[in-house]
């Protein structure tokens, strides 16, 4: 059973780039989330997948957006970088949309300067 | 808000110590769950406990519900060096969803 990895692992980009972080889930899972989490801070959940369909949004604007594939795999794009964009992304899996353990990636550490 | 609260926000135990740290939320849920983070890595799922059951226990932890109260405990018996990291709990999101929702989490500091 391969579990969650995302790429890349870091990135730095500048203010108004754009960029796309991925996510692979773990075998069998149908159901992708992801967060958004600052230095110090909680996640905070930006969007989730479910069989390729939005299944709710958090407080992010319009430029944060997203995507999954058929094999349930999910990218996360963002455009107009923003200096406060600078966060650990991490990347979610679970089954189905019950309220089920939700296995983690390690993340992608984004640096906007 | 739904989102869980960790109280306290910072615990600094010895080895063998029993850790405690309490989330508190605001709205009734579905089910809490508990997680954690080390060093700024991937979070590891430790426990689910949905709102119908009052304690559930997997090796060291033990965690309790209580909904009258709207808040859960999270409990490290005899504590290591390798469980020092951050703490969160999630609990559901707006509107009832499944959607977890973190609170700020502990961080726990065990000192060999």
């Amino acid at each position: 059973e391969t579990g969650v990895t995302q790429s890349p692992t870091h990135l730095i980009k500048t203010r108004g780039q754009q960029v796309t972080l991925r996510c692979s889930s773990q075998s069998g899972h149908n159901t992708v989330s992801w967060y958004q989490q600052a230095l110090g801070q909680g996640p905070q959940f930006i969007f989730q997948y479910y069989r390729e369909e939005e299944n709710g949004r958090g407080n992010f604007p319009p430029r944060f957006s997203g995507l999954q594939f058929p094999n349930y795999s999910s990218e996360l794009n963002v455009n107009a970088l923003e200096l406060d964009d600078s966060a650990l992304y991490l990347c979610a899996s679970s089954f189905g949309l019950a309220g089920n353990e939700q296995f983690f990636g390690p993340g992608t550490r984004l640096t906007v300067l | 808000s739904q989102q869980g609260e960790e109280d306290p926000q910072a615990l600094s135990i010895q080895e063998g110590e029993n850790a405690t740290m309490n989330c508190s939320y605001k709205t009734s849920i579905n089910n809490l769950q508990w997680y954690r983070q080390n060093s700024g890595r991937g979070l590891v799922h430790l426990i689910l406990i949905r709102s119908n059951e009052r304690e559930k226990h997997s090796g060291r932890l033990r965690v309790t519900l209580d909904t009258s109260k709207k808040s859960s405990s999270l409990l490290i018996t005899a504590s290591r060096a390798a469980d020092t990291a951050s703490y969160f709990c999630a609990t559901d999101g707006p509107g009832g969803s499944y959607i977890p929702t973190f609170g700020r989490g502990t961080s726990l500091i065990v000192h060999p």
